[in-house]
């Protein structure tokens, strides 16, 4: 079964470039949630998107935006990039808001 | 959004049954009971969803008291390829709020001892 892509899997960016993560929900699932997680840390909530309209978010720093495409796929766009944003970084899928979501294999990206 | 609270860790041994419980004091009508497994390095997977009584599925039974202030997931018979952290989670999934928004607390490390 198709499960949730994200791409690349690894990334290396010094600090004060920009990074874009990408992420392709399982077909036909209408929700796209974006998480960070720092090296023993819990997930933390960035962003997420129904129906191509942003749906609600957390603490996404302003150097960071996403989108939804009309194809469902989302993008984080990453600027500035600093020591601290590195992390593994999840993106997840579902059918609805807020039902069984399906997490993708991550990104993680180290800025140097 | 309702906060969870969850024990950090817990330890157990192969075979056991193994029991996590959540606190959810503040949780809304709408919301509904979801935990997730992790793994180092890998995304969190679902196990298992409810919003009342008891729910089963093939690796593990969820249950919820009436007045949802609380929940345990349960485990049957681990083996050490439970070991990992697990997360209990609430939210709206009935669209009324229109908000997707799945916020992870501090989850309960898992240590399955042979």
């Amino acid at each position: 079964a198709a499960g949730v892509i994200q791409s690349p899997r690894h990334l290396i960016k010094e600090k004060r470039e920009t990074a874009t993560l990408k992420c392709y929900p399982i077909p036909r699932h209408d929700t796209v949630y974006w998480y960070q997680q720092g090296p023993g840390q819990d997930p933390q909530f960035l962003i997420s998107f129904y129906e191509k309209m942003q749906s609600d978010k957390g603490s996404i720093p302003d150097r960071f935006s996403a989108q939804q495409f009309s194809d469902y796929h989302s993008e984080l766009n990453m600027s500035s990039l600093e020591l601290g944003d590195s992390a593994l970084y999840f993106c997840a899928s579902s059918l609805l808001l807020n039902t069984e979501a399906f997490f993708g294999q991550g990104t993680r990206l180290t800025v140097v | 959004l309702a906060k969870t609270t969850q024990p950090i860790s817990m330890d157990s041994y192969e075979g056991q049954e193994v029991n996590i419980t959540c606190s959810h004091n503040n949780i809304a009508t709408n919301d509904y009971i979801t935990w997730y497994q992790q793994f180092p390095s890998q995304g969190p997977r679902f196990i298992i969803q409810g919003y009342k009584t008891k729910v089963t599925n093939e690796v593990a039974s969820l249950f919820i008291p009436a007045d949802r202030k609380s929940s345990t997931l349960s485990l049957p018979r681990v083996s050490l390829s439970d070991t990992a952290v697990y997360y209990c989670l609430v939210g709206d999934r009935t669209g009324s709020s229109n908000t997707g928004k799945l916020i992870f607390g501090q989850g309960t490390t898992l240590q399955v001892k042979p």
